[in-house]
């Protein structure tokens, strides 16, 4: 069954260092998504991307964040200088079609901890 | 904006109990319905969904939950607890077809069901 994938799984960085986080959604999916849950927390929505370009972000994701699909595989999420409070698990998604209902299919996250 | 709240941050039970995970949501319109289980070391899998067929909706492993307008709720049961179904539970909304959204889930809480013999 086709599944979405990240990298790393967990990945320790010093703060103001640039990561970037790695997901291959489902081949023919066209939706994707970045969600984070800081520990102890809920689950949070960072941003939507569709047809290359951003649909929607959370207030969360200001300008130290970007999303790029720079090979039609990857979806990746930078985040340019890592401050402790980026420390969380970031889930990766990704949709088939248009349908807002339809099912969102998530990766295993990767577990970033800031130093 | 929508908010979800999951009544009960642990929640335990006898394998063979009956499990109850509660939901209850806020949003002027009602809205898809999501629940999400998360195993140690896995993503979040989808359980069940309800997006405005029938209100009672059977998932995965046994699970089933009903929508209730009423009560703005949507909470999960399965009749007979599975050491198995040991688990983080996820209730999650998305905004229906034609609002602002691209399809973003909101997420209560989580509810860790510890089931033991």
């Amino acid at each position: 069954e086709p599944e979405v994938t990240q990298t790393p799984s967990h990945q320790v960085t010093q703060m103001g260092q640039e990561v970037i986080l790695r997901c291959v959604p489902i081949s023919n999916h066209l939706y994707f998504y970045w969600y984070r849950q800081i520990l102890g927390q809920k689950v949070e929505f960072l941003v939507s991307f569709y047809n290359n370009e951003i649909s929607e972000k959370s207030e969360i994701f200001d300008d130290q964040f970007s999303v790029e699909r720079p090979d039609g595989s990857n979806f990746t999420l930078k985040i340019r200088s890592t401050k402790l409070e980026d420390s969380a698990m970031y889930f990766c998604a990704s949709r088939l079609n248009g349908q807002v209902s339809g099912t969102q299919y998530f990766g295993p996250g990767t577990r970033l901890l800031v130093l | 904006a929508q908010s979800v709240t999951q009544l009960g941050s642990h929640v335990s039970v006898s394998e063979g109990a009956l499990v109850l995970l509660r939901c209850n949501y806020s949003s002027s319109v009602p809205p898809y319905l999501f629940w999400y289980v998360q195993y140690p070391n896995q993503g979040l899998q989808l359980l069940l969904k309800y997006t405005s067929a029938a209100t009672l909706v059977k998932g995965i492993n046994g699970f089933e939950a009903e929508f209730k307008k009423s009560e703005t709720s949507f909470h999960l049961t399965k009749p007979s607890a599975h050491m198995s179904d040991a688990a983080e539970y996820f209730c999650a909304v998305s905004e229906r077809a034609g609002g602002t959204s691209y399809g973003k889930l909101t997420f209560g809480q989580g509810t860790i069901l510890t089931v033991h013999p």
